[in-house]
């Protein structure tokens, strides 16, 4: 059974750069069915995605948020990862990485369990 | 702001049927055939629930259905139980320019 797992530091300080990894467990992140995705919700707030990358490594952003965002994969370790330049507060969320599958770009499944990423001094 | 608009709540008591829907324009969900639902329970992961605006993926009960009219893609759970009490989230593909998009989210209770 497919697993995803987020990690990468709880707390980031404005202005820097947010990373998070996300690690593939059950499957392999190279197989051609697939895209990979990371989505993110604000406390109390609805989901945003941010954007999805291909394990050849072509990505797709949210266009609001793509000047800030990098996507990369990493096939070696089935992992891929997510990079957000010049946060602010606006930016503490839950981050979720997920599995895209087939043609629909918003057909996600599954999902990682979340991490919570505050920004703050 | 979110993209698409759905109600902030809906309501019913179980064994009855509630339908939520999720508003966009012809640019997203009246412009293709690609919404889908999640459902989210609290202080959950979403979990997808329909995609490709009718399909069910293995392992959700056909208690939930999908379709779409124009602009307005709707989410019906029949026979609710306690257990369906969540939040529920629509998205569609907005074309290759913003492709994913939600809504902001209707709260579900189940009285």
């Amino acid at each position: 059974q497919l697993q995803l797992q987020e990690s990468g530091p709880g707390l980031v300080k404005p202005s820097e750069t947010l990373s998070l990894t996300c690690t593939v467990s059950g499957g392999s992140i190279s197989s051609s069915s697939y895209y990979w995705g990371w989505i993110r919700q604000p406390p109390g707030k609805g989901l945003e995605w941010i954007g999805s990358i291909y394990y050849s490594g072509s990505t797709y952003y949210n266009p609001s948020l793509k000047s800030r965002v990098t996507i990369s994969v990493d096939t070696s370790k089935n992992q891929f990862s997510l990079k957000l330049s010049s946060v602010t507060a606006a930016d503490t969320a839950v981050y979720y990485c997920a599995r895209r599958i087939g043609k629909a770009p918003n057909r996600f499944d599954p999902w990682g369990q979340g991490t919570l990423v505050t920004v703050s001094s | 702001q979110s993209a698409l608009t759905q109600p902030p709540s809906a309501s019913g008591s179980p064994g009855q049927s509630v339908t939520i829907s999720c508003t966009g324009t012809s640019s997203d969900v009246g412009g293709y055939n690609y919404v889908s639902w999640y459902q989210q329970h609290s202080g959950k992961a979403p979990k997808l629930m329909i995609y490709e605006v009718s399909k069910r993926p293995s392992g959700v009960p056909d208690r939930f259905s999908g379709s779409k009219s124009g602009n307005t893609a709707s989410l019906t759970v029949s026979g609710l139980q306690a257990e369906d009490e969540a939040d529920y989230y629509c998205s569609s593909y907005a074309g290759s320019n913003n492709p994913v998009v939600f809504g902001g989210g209707t709260k579900l209770t189940v009285l």
